[in-house]
């Protein structure tokens, strides 16, 4: 069973940072795609990042872009976001994901780990 | 980045009525477009990938179509388990964009 635990989520100042991570099971992690999006309360979906197997290729979305760094380790199978200067708006639930928009052809979510910034 | 219009932002609906979703694109992203339904406190769930695939263990009243830029969703014979926020997403390219999301309530 693929199992998706994300935790490092709280409550954290603006201008902090937080270290999401997410521990994966249940599938060989190493030969996928991984993603994190985030959901503000009340809200869509919100992409935030992609990284490939073996960390050849990384995006993020704008609103990220410059603050947030996606990495993984294999052998820990394990994804994390360092999340810098934070801001009141990057306050939501934080998920990590296998998308199928990465053509593996499955789809796992994560339970979400919260993120709140505010002082 | 491609904008992702869906309408209705919301609509009321009766058990065993049809409903249908749409989702706009800014601009051609070919088949690349899943459909995804949410309940409150819970991840979203895959429902259609590549425009009109139905994931498996999904219900075949659940349908897609489109390519383009156009697309639909459709619920055939509303259930009660179906009353949740469905949206549209591309992956056409980065970065992968939401549609603003369809509640489906109880008329």
């Amino acid at each position: 069973e693929v199992q998706l635990v994300e935790s490092g989520g709280g409550l954290v100042q603006p201008g902090g940072s937080l270290r999401l991570a997410c521990a994966a099971s249940g599938f060989t992690f190493s030969s996928y795609s991984m993603n994190w999006v985030r959901q503000a309360p009340g809200k869509g979906p919100e992409w935030l990042s992609y990284i490939s197997h073996r960390s050849r290729t990384i995006y993020y979305g704008d609103s990220v872009k410059g603050r947030f760094t996606i990495s993984r380790d294999d052998a820990k199978k394990s994804l994390y976001l360092q999340m810098n200067s934070l801001r009141a708006e990057d306050t939501a639930m934080y998920y990590c994901a296998l998308l199928a928009a990465a053509g593996h052809g499955v789809d796992y979510w994560g339970q979400g780990t919260p993120v709140t910034v505010s002082s | 980045d491609i904008q992702m219009t869906q309408s209705p932002s919301s609509l009321s609906a009766s058990l065993g009525d049809r409903v249908t979703i749409t989702c706009q694109a800014y601009q051609d992203i070919s088949s690349s477009l899943n459909w995804y339904q949410q309940k409150p406190g819970k991840a979203p769930k895959l429902l259609i990938y590549g425009a009109s695939n139905l994931e498996t263990g999904v219900p075949s009243r659940f349908s897609g179509s489109g390519s383009g830029t156009y697309f639909t969703f459709t619920i055939n014979s509303l259930q009660p388990a179906d009353f949740a926020t469905y949206y549209c997403q591309q992956y056409d390219s980065f970065p992968w964009t939401f549609g603003q999301g369809t509640k489906v309530e109880i008329k």
